[in-house]
């Protein structure tokens, strides 16, 4: 079974600092995997996603990640963090069975952002 | 924004109680998902359905039900509440099998 691991719960930064999030992932397969993204009392919005080929993707509001094989790691960075990137932040991987994709999402890593 | 909308956005209840929340898109998308929220859980899928009236469990699809009469609306019943079901559901809709969800604002559910 697929399973996802971030282990920071809460991470600090200060505005204009660099930030990596990190997740490590366990699947069978090569996976599909994402970040999204959940600001206070809202849904969760895709920032970026990894299906194949180049292992740096770029995604929405300044993210990228990298996918490491031979880590079975997917980290998400930014280099300059802005206040407005204070949220929660989610890794998951993709399982595509016969009838549809099933995300096993991690628990979470909250970002703070200090002025 | 994709066009997500859950109701009740909030509701109390008493366990024993059925209690139905639902999902409606306006996007035609294929695939639709009932997720549950919790601290230190991240969010688990409880159903999903790939097409009218096709729906399959998930991995806590334990005193869940599902149903999917029409390609906009996605119901999840409790058909009988527990505490334990005390939780923030979301749902979530993609228009491909390639796992990008779009997630509604997520409706949370206290059981007393």
């Amino acid at each position: 079974a697929q399973s996802v691991t971030q282990p920071d719960i809460h991470i600090t930064v200060s505005e204009g600092a660099s930030l990596e999030l990190r997740c490590n992932y366990s699947y069978g397969a090569t996976p599909y995997l994402f970040w999204y993204v959940q600001s206070p009392g809202q849904g969760l919005q895709l920032l970026l996603k990894y299906f194949s080929g180049d292992t740096l993707v770029q995604g929405i509001k300044g993210f990228e990640a990298e996918f490491k094989r031979s880590q079975s790691s997917f980290n998400l960075r930014k280099p300059s963090v802005h206040w407005s990137d204070a949220a929660e932040y989610f890794c998951a991987v993709g399982a595509r069975t016969g009838t549809a994709s099933k995300l096993t999402f991690g628990t979470g890593t909250r970002l703070q952002v200090t002025l | 924004d994709a066009g997500i909308t859950q109701s009740p956005r909030h509701k109390v209840t008493e366990t024993g109680t059925p209690v139905t929340l639902r999902c409606h898109q306006t996007e035609n998308h294929r695939y639709m998902y009932w997720y549950r929220q919790d601290p230190g859980h991240g969010l688990r899928l409880i159903h999903y359905s790939y097409g009218v009236k096709d729906t399959d469990k998930g991995e806590v699809s334990d005193g869940y039900s599902v149903s999917r009469s029409k390609t906009e609306d996605f119901l999840l019943t409790l058909e009988s509440a527990t505490s334990s079901q005390t939780s923030v559901y979301f749902c979530a809709i993609s228009e491909y099998n390639t796992g990008e969800l779009f997630f509604g604002e997520g409706s949370r559910l206290t059981v007393l």
